[in-house]
């Protein structure tokens, strides 16, 4: 299995720019999210799914639109790049498996694309 | 709503010394609670978690963690560091739901550990 991928590793915008951050995973996971990671205010999650054609909101959406045709697709779309969104990007998968109790949502995450807004 | 406080962003330790990044959740439901390291331009990489089982959670690498419910802690602990050590490592709370919801997980601010020869 290759894991959580995701492409570009680097990439480097202007303002108003729009671009998509793609993230593919092979572990058959049903929970797909999107995080960003900036210096001293660890990850915060910017989108999640809980399955295809389900997304909804983390806490820091704005800027940032999501989709999920697929289980193993899960990108992040860019539509107007501002320097406020230069940060690192990690997505992650999660599965849910039957514990007392609950679940676990141990999660996988991906390399990371490292994106600059000029 | 589901908090992480991590103490000191910054740890530095002689190689062979304790190691212990402390962690504090708040949560309003007994939580599962998580240590994930990062070495440098690098992904998360799970180091353990809690569930709900026992309250002394073995990881890789050697490290440990308790679950502390009277202080609200969740520290993680080596007794003897070693140079590969050196990463970031940080702790995150998530709420054990169940059926179709989503246990979102909530990280805290990340602490640095420098392992000095």
């Amino acid at each position: 299995n290759a894991g959580v991928t995701q492409t570009p590793k680097f990439q480097v915008l202007k303002t108003g720019q729009s671009m998509t951050l793609q993230c593919a995973q092979d572990m058959n996971h049903e929970y797909m999210s999107w995080y960003r990671q900036d210096p001293g205010m660890g990850l915060r999650l910017i989108h999640y799914s809980v399955g295809a054609g389900i997304t909804d909101q983390g806490e820091v959406p704005n800027g940032y639109n999501v989709s999920r045709s697929t289980t193993e697709d899960f990108p992040l779309r860019l539509l107007s790049a501002a320097p406020s969104q230069t940060s690192v990007y990690f997505c992650a998968s999660s599965y849910s498996r039957g514990t007392s109790g609950g679940r676990s949502y141990e999660q996988y995450f991906g390399p990371g694309t490292r994106l600059t807004v000029t | 709503a589901q908090s992480v406080t991590q103490l000191g962003s910054h740890v530095s330790v002689s190689e062979g010394a304790l190691v212990l990044l402390r962690c504090n959740y708040s949560s309003s439901v007994p939580p599962y609670l998580f240590w994930y390291v990062q070495y440098p331009n690098q992904g998360l990489q799970l180091l353990l978690k809690y569930t709900s089982a026992a309250t002394l959670v073995k990881g890789i690498n050697g490290f440990e963690a308790e679950f502390k419910k009277s202080e609200t802690s969740f520290h993680l602990t080596k007794p003897s560091a070693h140079m590969s050590d050196a990463a970031e490592y940080f702790c995150a709370v998530s709420l054990p739901t169940g059926g179709t919801s989503y246990g979102k997980l909530t990280f805290g601010q990340g602490t640095i550990l420098t392992v000095h020869p």
